[in-house]
């Protein structure tokens, strides 16, 4: 069986202040792994996505990931925050079949609001 | 580029009757659909899976009867909610998958009277 957790059900942090959102993932071998963003009324934008490689991918509008194999970890980072950042994020998990993947586990998301 | 599009994007149903929507990709072959439920103030749920070529296949606490899905081909595939209620509410996204990549559509966005 596979999971993910995302421990912080709502971050705020101040515009400009750097930003990190948690994920932890269970999963008996080695997932692709997936951040994606949900604006209010929007369906899901992909944000980056790691497969295999360099543990730190770059995503868009300057987000990053780190993927840690030995914490069961893909936490997002962001270097300065801006107000259009607040949105809901999901980290996500799919198994490695043999030559693709099609079956996403959600995390319950991450609130995140950017303040003034 | 691959896009993927979804009709309707919003509707409303009165409880107990269905509703249809639809999912087409465009830009690559989506040899899976993945149906995902998002009910309000949740996550997304996984429905059911179609691989070409392969039986539909569901999640738990998601039947055929409930939510038959059709996969013909493929750029489309479309899902019925069957005598919605309540709990059927929320936003469905289509995720269709060529290879190594899952492309989401915007939603259809189901309430229910």
């Amino acid at each position: 069986a596979q999971s993910v957790t995302q421990p912080d059900a709502r971050v705020t942090v101040s515009e400009g202040a750097s930003l990190q959102l948690r994920c932890k993932y269970s999963y008996s071998g080695t997932p692709y792994l997936f951040w994606y963003v949900q604006y209010p009324r929007q369906g899901l934008q992909l944000l980056l996505k790691y497969y295999s490689g360099d543990p730190v991918v770059q995503g868009v509008n300057g987000f990053e990931a780190e993927f840690s194999k030995s914490n069961s970890s893909f936490h997002l980072r962001k270097a300065s925050v801006h107000w259009s950042d607040s949105a809901v994020y999901f980290c996500a998990l799919s198994a490695r079949l043999s030559g693709s993947f099609n079956k996403l586990t959600f995390g319950a998301g991450t609130r995140l609001a950017v303040c003034p | 580029g691959a896009l993927v599009y979804q009709y309707p994007r919003r509707t409303i149903c009165k409880s107990g009757t269905s509703m249809r929507m639809e999912c087409q990709a465009v830009g690559f072959q989506a040899t899976s659909v993945a149906w995902y439920r998002q009910s309000p103030q949740k996550t997304f749920e996984l429905i059911a899976l179609s691989t070409v070529n392969s039986a539909i296949k569901y999640e738990q606490n998601f039947t055929q009867e409930k939510f038959p899905i059709s996969h013909p081909n493929l750029s489309f595939s479309s899902m019925t909610v069957l005598n919605a209620y309540l709990e059927d509410r929320g936003l469905y996204l289509c995720g269709a998958s060529g290879d190594y990549e899952q492309y989401f559509g915007p939603g259809t966005r189901l309430t229910v009277l």
